[in-house]
This record gives C-alpha cells, structure tokens and sequence, in this order.
C-alpha cells in the first residue's frame, strides 16, 4: 500500500534561511506526489505536484522539490524563508488502490523566527 | 468560480445530535471527498464519491454516511452525535479519468469546525 512519512512534525527557521521539510514515500510504482500547505483556519492549497515528467518540481511560492527514486524522497525546499510561510504542510502520495485518492502525510508546522 | 464551498463553518452538537454537512463544487469535478483533520494525524478520509452515483467508504467511515445528490453536491451526516467526531471536516474534489498525465490533485473547501460536547 502507498504511504508517505514526513520527517519532523515541527519545524522552525530563521527569516530568510532555508527551509527543508522532509518526505519519504512508500510506493510499488512510480508515484504522483504533492505538496499541500494550509495557512491558519483554512483549507488546504496545492503547492506543487510531481507527475513523472521532470524530477525537479517548482510550485507557487518559491517553493520547489525534488522527485529522487533511489532514496524515495520528495523533500520540499525554499531557498529563503519569508514570515509568509509560517503554515502546516502535507506531503501525499496517488494511491494505487483506487485511482481516485490520496494519501496525505501527517503533516509539518513549519514556523519562522525574526 | 467559488471552487468548493462547504455549510456551515462552525457547529457545536450535543452527543446524540445528528447534523448533515454540505459541500458544493462548481469545477466540474467528477470524484468528491470528505476528510476529518485531527492535531498530530493528519487527513483521515471517511468517505469518497468516485463518480456521480458512487460512494465508497474511506479510512475512518464509522459514524458517518454520505450522499451524492448530483455531480456538484456531496454530503456528509453524522446520525448520532459523538465527542470522537470533534474535528475539522474538509470536503474537496478531483478530476478523475484515466492516467493520460493528469494528476489527481484535489481543491479543498476552507472547513467545518465541529464540537460534540
């Protein structure tokens, strides 16, 4: 079955350093995998997705991330981080079980300091 | 577009109630979700309607049924009311087809905040 892991389920940098939220998937064939942020109070938004084109995946925000199948990793990075950014993000994974789903991640609040 | 709307935002039952929540999409969206969100778990999905006429149960279905009324609306009733289904209720919606390249991302509703006391 399709899973996915993220790595720390709070993370916290410095305004204008780099963030890096981690997440490892668990997938029999090649995945498409997402990147979902939810600012405070609201519904989740799409950030970026991987659907086996190019491995290197930009998203709205400045945010990117990198397909890498032999570590099974689709870890999300922003060069700089900006106060703007201080919101829980969900890696998640197509499940292969019904075409039609999702599996999300269990989530990481990523806080910015001043 | 107002993309996906859901009644109400906020609710407060006392155990035993019963309630129907309601989601709406006007994208079009074949396949509809509902979601409940708990601190430290993530999305747990609790039912999911493929395709109009369809509902199939998801992780967490106890307690709860669903109706698809048509392709636009999808709702979600809790018969009787319990404190475990204190939450955050997300509906969203997909395209669905074959897997020509499209990705099944799915567009979230902004919630409902649900307490059972």
């Amino acid at each position: 079955a399709q899973s996915v892991t993220q790595l720390g389920s709070h993370v916290s940098v410095s305004e204008g350093a780099l963030v890096l939220l981690r997440c490892n998937y668990s997938s029999s064939v090649p995945p498409y995998l997402f990147w979902y942020v939810q600012y405070p109070n609201q519904g989740l938004q799409l950030l970026l997705k991987y659907t086996s084109a190019a491995t290197l995946v930009k998203g709205i925000n400045g945010f990117e991330a990198e397909f890498k199948k032999s570590e099974t990793s689709f870890h999300l990075t922003k060069p700089s981080a900006h106060m703007s950014d201080a919101a829980e993000y969900f890696c998640a994974v197509e499940s292969y079980s019904s075409a039609s789903k999702i599996i999300f991640g269990s989530g990481t609040r990523l806080s910015i300091r001043p | 577009n107002a993309g996906v709307t859901q009644t109400p935002k906020f609710q407060v039952l006392k155990t035993g109630q019963s309630m129907t929540l309601q989601c709406a999409q006007d994208m079009n969206h074949n396949s509809m979700y509902w979601y409940r969100q708990d601190p430290g778990m993530g999305l747990r999905l609790i039912y999911y309607s493929a395709s109009e006429g369809t509902t199939d149960k998801g992780e967490v279905p106890n307690g709860y049924n669903v109706s698809r009324l048509n392709k636009r609306e999808f709702s979600l009733r809790l018969e009787s009311a319990a404190p475990s289904q204190t939450s955050v209720y997300f509906c969203a919606s997909s395209d669905f087809g074959a897997r020509t390249g499209l990705s099944y991302e799915q567009y979230f509703g902004p919630g409902t905040r649900l307490t059972v006391t």
